[in-house]
This record gives C-alpha cells, sequence and structure tokens, in this order.
C-alpha cells in the first residue's frame, strides 16, 4: 500500500529539547517536503527536497532543518523548539512537483511548553 | 509571490444539493492544481489534479475545472451526502512550491 508514514504521532516536549519527526514514504517519489498547519493561516511549506541531497527553503524554513540522505526518507528537525512551533505538521512525497498527485502523511501534532 | 484564496470559509447545504466551491489564485504561471480533501485531525486526501494545459478533471461525483487565465477553479460536487463533510483545499504548483489556500470547511446537513 502506498503510504507516506510519520513519527510521533503526538508529541509533547519542553522548550529548548531537540528533537526529530521521521517521515518515510514506499513508493519511491523524487519530490518530499514539510508543511505545517496553524488555525488561521492554513497550510505552509516548510523545507521540500527535489531529489537525495537537495533540500531547499520553503515559506516558513525558520528554526527547522531537514536533510535528505535516502530517497525514501525526509526527517525534521527542530534543534531548539520554541512555543510558536506547536503545530500540526504533515510530510508529502510525488514523484516530481509539477504534475503528479501528491500523497500526505497522518500527521504529527507538536506541542512544545 | 502566489496566492490562493478560497471562499467562503465555510459552508453548509442539505443533504441532496449540488454545490460548487471555489478557489482563485494570483499568478496564473502555474504547473498544476489539484483539490484535497481533509478530515479533521487527519492528513490531506487528494481528490482531483488538474495540469496546466487542461480544463477540467472528474471522478465520480466530483468535477473540479481550471481557468488559468482568470485564476479560478471551481469544484462541484453533485448530489452531497453526509459524508462529503470536509475541509476541502485548493493547492497550486508553481516555481517547484507548492501553495495552499486555506480551505473551505463544508458541512452537508442530513
Amino acid at each position: 500500500e502506498a503510504q507516506v508514514t510519520q513519527n510521533p504521532r503526538y508529541l509533547i516536549t519542553v522548550t529548548g529539547k531537540k528533537l526529530t519527526v521521521t517521515c518515510s514514504q514506499n513508493m519511491n517519489h523524487e519530490y518530499m517536503s514539510w508543511y505545517r498547519q496553524d488555525p488561521g493561516l492554513g497550510l505552509r511549506q516548510i523545507y521540500y527536497s527535489m531529489n537525495v541531497e537537495v533540500t531547499d527553503k520553503g515559506d516558513v524554513p525558520e528554526g527547522y532543518k531537514v536533510s535528505r540522505k535516502e530517497k525514501r526518507n525526509f526527517p525534521l528537525i527542530l534543534e531548539s523548539p520554541s512555543p510558536n512551533q506547536t503545530s500540526l505538521y504533515f510530510c508529502a512525497s510525488s514523484l516530481g512537483p509539477l504534475g503528479n498527485t501528491i500523497y500526505f502523511g497522518e500527521g504529527s501534532w507538536l506541542t512544545v511548553v | 509571490k502566489q496566492e490562493v484564496t478560497q471562499i467562503p470559509a465555510a459552508l453548509s447545504v442539505p443533504e441532496g444539493e449540488n454545490l460548487v466551491l471555489n478557489c482563485s489564485f494570483t499568478d496564473s504561471a502555474i504547473y498544476n492544481l489539484q483539490w484535497f480533501r481533509q478530515d479533521p485531525g487527519k492528513g490531506l486526501t487528494s481528490l482531483l489534479l488538474i495540469q496546466s494545459s487542461q480544463r477540467e478533471q472528474t471522478s465520480g461525483r466530483l468535477n473540479a475545472s481550471l481557468d488559468k487565465s482568470s485564476g479560478r477553479s471551481t469544484l462541484y460536487i453533485a448530489a452531497s451526502q453526509p459524508g462529503d463533510s470536509a475541509t476541502y483545499l485548493c493547492a497550486v504548483v508553481s516555481d517547484d512550491k507548492i501553495i495552499f489556500g486555506k480551505g473551505t470547511r463544508l458541512h452537508i446537513l442530513p
């Protein structure tokens, strides 16, 4: 079954404690991206990756890092989380960004206290 | 900078009615436009993908149209059902980025 899998699904953490949200897809997709979804602001792209070792900033990259060492994985790293990073995070993948269906993970609810 | 707008933000209609959801974008230089459905607390599910060279796409009771020149897309839902209640989002792809509208929250009244 075609899947984008995120972990953890739910996390409460404290300010400043580094955390990583993993994302894995089993469709051999080249394009992967991370979004955050906030009430009133909608979905905003954090980072995206066109292929292995190629990553670019989206609209709201501050406070986040990503890496793409393997095609299937695209972890999101919060080096020093702050309360304004409390949000619902989605990972997504597609064959490419320009003409293909986008598949989303189920989301990761992150609370930073 | 590309901006995507969806109006209305929320909509309630009686079961069985046909309805139209609207999406507008400011820059007509797009590669494609997609409509998604999101259930509360869940991820997004792609409903329809329209390439920039296409005018419309259909899947079951759903029909999406695209008018690039006017920067508009519509999602038509025929014979609405309570199970159609969800938030519907449109997204455009331009310059390797995917820009989402804020969605229309649809409630179908039984």
